[in-house]
């Protein structure tokens, strides 16, 4: 079975501070983690994907995600936070079937 | 062309009003996905095709009739249905599982804003 915790509901950070958001995963497989970021009343856009190749993931708006098996942890990532990242991101998990499983959510909150 | 579009960007309608949500992709994607999302809550998957024939069905309540008449399109028919239907309804497509080692990641619509009356 697969399952996937993001450690916080709620981030806080000031503009131009680093950002962090946690995710932690569970699967019997190897599997495909992603991270998305949802505007309000806006589709899914992917910021990056882990799906076996490197560790460290490069992604979109200059974020970027560790993949750490040791400690099943896929954290997001960004060295300095814009107000346009102000959004709800979502951790998932796939483990190569039809089911992709979402965390609950992140929202990040940029303060000016 | 990455994109996945979906028709109506918003829709209001009464309970005895039949209506339908479309989306199309022309990635080459084998498998489409609906999925609802209400507010401050991530999607929930409704239905999956692979392959143009229906493969997923989440115990979905029969007033919603997913439909996918060739590779590209999805439809959604609402027909009856609740107040508390009332979403964000998502359609997504991706690689189908196993595809060559492809890449599976899914793209998602812009969604519809579905509010029921």
């Amino acid at each position: 079975a697969q399952s996937v915790t993001q450690l916080d509901s709620h981030v806080s950070v000031s503009e131009g501070t680093p950002v962090l958001l946690r995710c932690n995963y569970s699967s019997s497989y190897s599997p495909s983690l992603f991270w998305y970021v949802q505007h309000p009343n806006k589709g899914l856009q992917l910021l990056l994907k882990y799906t076996s190749a490197a560790t460290l993931v490069k992604g979109i708006n200059g974020f970027e995600a560790e993949f750490k098996k040791s400690e099943t942890s896929f954290h997001l990532t960004k060295p300095s936070a814009h107000m346009s990242d102000a959004a709800e991101y979502f951790c998932v998990v796939n483990g190569g079937t039809y089911k992709y499983i979402f965390g609950t959510g992140t929202r990040l909150k940029v303060l000016a | 062309d990455t994109e996945v579009t979906q028709t109506p960007k918003h829709l209001v309608m009464g309970m005895t009003n039949k209506k339908s949500l479309k989306c199309e992709q022309h990635m080459g994607h084998r498998a489409m996905y609906w999925y609802k999302q209400k507010a401050k809550k991530p999607p929930e998957l409704m239905f999956v095709y692979s392959y143009e024939k229906l493969s997923i069905n989440e115990s979905v309540p029969s007033r919603f009739s997913p439909e996918c008449p060739n590779s590209s399109l999805l439809n959604l028919h609402l027909h009856a249905l609740q107040p508390e239907d009332s979403a964000l309804y998502l359609c997504a497509s991706s690689q189908t599982p196993g595809a060559g080692g492809a890449s599976n990641e899914q793209f998602f619509g812009p969604g519809t804003r579905l509010t029921v009356l």
